[in-house]
Parts: structure tokens; C-alpha cells; sequence
């Protein structure tokens, strides 16, 4: 089955620490995104990806990076730089030449700061 | 829609009653809609789409609205069941170029029995 999967789903970061999110779909999409959610929230974009090699910011980038080596593959950092990273994060894809069904998330992982 | 960083509003129903979940868009290039469904600690999943060539299109339970002259999208949820409980948001994608869907906030809906 086609999907995209995020992982871990619970994650647990001490202060000044680095860490990574991983996103891996094998819908052979073009696009992908990372969200946050914060409790009670709506979702926020932190960065976006239209092809391999390439990525944009989004409205709240600061203290996160990421990268886009696969196609199939966006792996989000949350750096020490991010001040409040407690929240859930979300990962998301679509196709460029057909946008049916919009953007398919995965399941999240919920990243709490110890 | 934008998203805000406000809390979600909440729309509190009988279990059996009619849902109807309001949602305003600001670009009116927008040429494609979405609602999605989030249930608590999962990721958004589809509901029914809509572009903007159709004023109403039906799923199975749901209809969704479109009303362009006012920038208004609506979900109506007939005999609404608990397994709706859950957060619904919907998204636009302004026309030309890149497919970026905007979310809008969210409303959580509430089904009491």
C-alpha cells in the first residue's frame, strides 16, 4: 500500500539538543511539507519541498532545517535554536500534475521537550 | 482560509442531528477546495473535495458548499455519529503555478448522545 510514514511517533528532546524527524512516502510525490500543531491549533507551515534538491520556507522556519536528497524522503531537524519545539509535527505530500485528493499527511509525531 | 494560531471554535451537536461547518477563504483565484478530518493525535485525512467550477458536491453523509460571490465553503454532516468527533479543517489552493493548499483554523465538532 501507498503511504507516507513519520517516525518515531513519540520523541523526547533535552534542552539544547538537536533532533531529527523522519519522512519517508513511497507515493511517488513530487511536493512534500512539514507542519506544526500546537494543542488546540490549527497547522502551521514550517518548511516545503517542490522537487529533489530543493526547498522553501514557510511562515514559522526559524530554528528548524531540513533537506531533500530523495524524492521520497524530507527529514525535519528541530535545532536548539527553536525556543519552544514541544508540539505535534506533521508530515505531508502531494503531486504536482494531479492535486485529487490534495496533500496525503502521515501520522505525526509528537515531540516533547525535557 | 489562514491559519491562525487561535484556539479552535467548537460545534456542539446531538448524535442524529445535521453538522454544518463554516469556512471562510480569502483568495478568490482559488480554484480548488478541500475538507480534511483530524482526530486526536493522527494526522488529517481526506474528506471531499471540491473545485471551483461546482457549487455543491455530495460523499457519502457529506456535502460540501461553495459559495464564490462571498468566499464561503461549508461541510454538512447528515445524522451526525460519534465516530465524527474530531477536528475538521478546510484548504483552498490559489490558482496558477505551485499547488499550495492554505488551511484555514479548524473547527472541532462535538457529538453528545
Amino acid at each position: 500500500d501507498g503511504g507516507i510514514t513519520q517516525s518515531p511517533k513519540y520523541l523526547f528532546r533535552k534542552e539544547g539538543q538537536n533532533v531529527t524527524l523522519s519522512c519517508e512516502q513511497n507515493l511517488n510525490h513530487d511536493a512534500m511539507y512539514w507542519y506544526r500543531q500546537d494543542p488546540g491549533q490549527g497547522l502551521r507551515l514550517i518548511y516545503y519541498s517542490q522537487i529533489v534538491n530543493d526547498f522553501q520556507k514557510g511562515d514559522i522556519a526559524e530554528g528548524y532545517s531540513v533537506s531533500r536528497e530523495k524524492k521520497e524522503s524530507f527529514p525535519l531537524t528541530v535545532t536548539s535554536a527553536q525556543k519552544n519545539p514541544t508540539a505535534f509535527y506533521l508530515c505531508a505530500s502531494s503531486s504536482h500534475r494531479s492535486l485529487e485528493y490534495g496533500y496525503t499527511f502521515g501520522s505525526g509525531t509528537r515531540l516533547t521537550v525535557v | 482560509g489562514e491559519s491562525v494560531g487561535l484556539h479552535l471554535p467548537t460545534l456542539s451537536v446531538q448524535e442524529g442531528d445535521n453538522s454544518i461547518i463554516n469556512c471562510a477563504y480569502s483568495n478568490s483565484a482559488s480554484d480548488y477546495f478541500i475538507w480534511y478530518k483530524q482526530e486526536s493525535g493522527k494526522g488529517p485525512q481526506f474528506i471531499i473535495d471540491i473545485r471551483s467550477n461546482m457549487d455543491k458536491r455530495q460523499g457519502q453523509r457529506v456535502t460540501v458548499l461553495l459559495n464564490k460571490t462571498v468566499k464561503h465553503l461549508s461541510l454538512q454532516i447528515a445524522a451526525t455519529q460519534p465516530g465524527d468527533s474530531a477536528v475538521y479543517f478546510c484548504a483552498d489552493r490559489p490558482s496558477g503555478g505551485y499547488n499550495k493548499l492554505i488551511f484555514g483554523a479548524g473547527t472541532r465538532l462535538a457529538v453528545h448522545p
